[in-house]
């Protein structure tokens, strides 16, 4: 299994553009996760699916963000507008979402918001 | 809020040593509880992961301790290695739907050679 795929790695982007983050979760999970790491917050959940539907966004940290998932095997996570203070490192995660199953997490994406 | 307080912030321990990082929360539905290790550059991933009916697992040099009275868990890695350093994260989790996990603020260790 390729394991979760996010892309882009790294993307560096000036304030007020749009930015949107993509993944691809392991074939047969149905739940996913979107993360956000920095050194002041470490590492935050901002929205998860559960069988492609948003079941908690309350860590979404401003109407500026925005995540879909119109299928099992995508979801995007949206910034627009894009501010300095969103720098950080996006994780994708996702897991089969019952009892105990470990959750699987992306390379990240780096993001560098000037 | 749920939280899962999580010290030290940083850890040095000399080759051969013992690594020790210890947790805290304080919601009683959590039922599991995994730590996580993050290589920079890398996402986490699971290390090893305790259930409250049991006080202690083990596997290989890594060892989690549980004290469910004290709500607190601890990471022990015996015989730490160079290859150990990078950042442990504690997680704890209900039985809601997802199995949503619930991080501590991590401890970045580094094992001197």
């Amino acid at each position: 299994d390729a394991g979760v795929i996010q892309s882009p790695r790294h993307e560096v982007t000036e304030m007020g553009q749009e930015v949107t983050l993509r993944c691809k979760p392991i074939s047969g999970h149905n739940s996913l996760f979107w993360y956000r790491q920095t050194m002041m917050r470490g590492l935050e959940l901002l929205i998860y699916f559960n069988n492609n539907v948003p079941i908690d966004d309350s860590g979404m940290p401003e109407d500026r963000f925005s995540a879909k998932m119109p299928n099992a095997s995508f979801s995007t996570l949206k910034i627009q507008p894009s501010e300095p203070r969103d720098s950080a490192v996006y994780f994708c995660a996702s897991s089969r979402g019952t009892s105990y199953n470990e959750q699987f997490f992306g390379p990240g994406t780096r993001l560098t918001v000037l | 809020q749920q939280q899962v307080k999580q010290s030290p912030q940083s850890l040095i321990v000399q080759k051969g040593g013992i690594s020790i990082i210890n947790c805290a929360y304080e919601n009683t539905a959590f039922d599991y509880f995994p730590w996580y290790q993050q290589f920079p550059g890398k996402g986490p991933a699971l290390l090893i992961a305790i259930r409250p009916d049991v006080s202690e697992k083990k596997e290989g040099r890594f060892t989690i301790s549980f004290n469910k009275s004290a709500k607190q868990f601890s990471l022990h890695i015996m015989d730490s290695q160079p290859g150990d350093s990078a950042t442990y994260f504690c997680a704890a989790s209900d039985s809601g739907s997802a199995r949503q996990l619930t991080f501590g603020s991590g401890t970045q260790l580094t094992v001197l050679p």
